[in-house]
């Protein structure tokens, strides 16, 4: 069963322009990841939030979690096209170490 | 540089047949694991691995078995290949057991005719 659902699936936005991608999870976690992948290739870590934290950066990575709504976001500011790709987040649940990948966002960013 | 490698990349067969896809890693990581890819339900666990001999079921094991001899490869092994199996393939690799980052291999295209 899936434990990340990403929102949206399919996003599309001018190069410059932010993008903000979603996540919503099931259970209690210990930690989220936010995964990259490009077309073709194997899924790249970028960024991980555990549970007691609220907001996380890097670079132009902005990511936060409400484990009250078991939700997070990942925002990409000033996107580039070399930001093209799909997203996906991963959740490790409490007692359980293997992580959970969602589905995955789909982003394009128009030159 | 260390580094995961998946082989073959492409690969097509028939249903029935007996299939390996090799996973390599340098990186010395103890933990391994196989995901695959479709469409519509993201990746999915298929075994993982936290050591050598030792070898545990993901979401969606059936059909599939893995070993581990050693720490660089974990080998999964499709023993009667169904269409249902056609998929991408991904092995992942950790230095600690879900509180770190995976680190992927390029993945392998499997088609089951």
């Amino acid at each position: 069963s899936q434990q990340g659902e990403e929102d949206p699936q399919a996003l599309s936005i001018q190069e410059g322009e932010n993008a903000t991608m979603n996540c919503s999870y099931k259970t209690s976690i210990n930690n989220l990841q936010w995964y990259r992948q490009n077309s073709g290739r194997g899924l790249v870590h970028l960024i991980l939030i555990r549970s007691n934290e609220r907001e996380k950066h890097s670079g132009r990575l902005r990511v936060t979690l409400d484990t009250s709504k078991k939700s997070s976001s990942l925002l990409i500011t000033a996107s580039r096209a070399a930001d093209t790709a799909s997203y996906f987040c991963a959740t490790e649940a409490f007692g359980n170490e293997k992580l959970t990948f969602g589905t995955g966002t789909r982003l394009t960013i128009i030159p | 540089d260390a580094e995961i490698t998946q082989s073959p990349r492409h690969k097509i067969t028939e249903t029935g047949r007996q299939v390996t896809l090799a996973c390599h890693q340098t990186w010395n990581h103890n933990n391994m694991f196989w995901y695959r890819q479709d469409l519509g339900h993201g990746l999915r666990l298929i075994h993982y691995s936290y050591g050598v001999h030792d070898t545990n079921k993901g979401e969606v094991s059936d059909g599939y078995s893995v070993s581990r001899s050693n720490t660089e490869d974990l080998p999964l092994t499709l023993e009667s290949a169904a269409s249902s199996q056609t998929s991408v393939y991904f092995c992942a690799s950790s230095i600690v057991p879900g509180t770190g980052e995976l680190f992927f291999g390029e993945g392998s295209r499997l088609t089951v005719l």
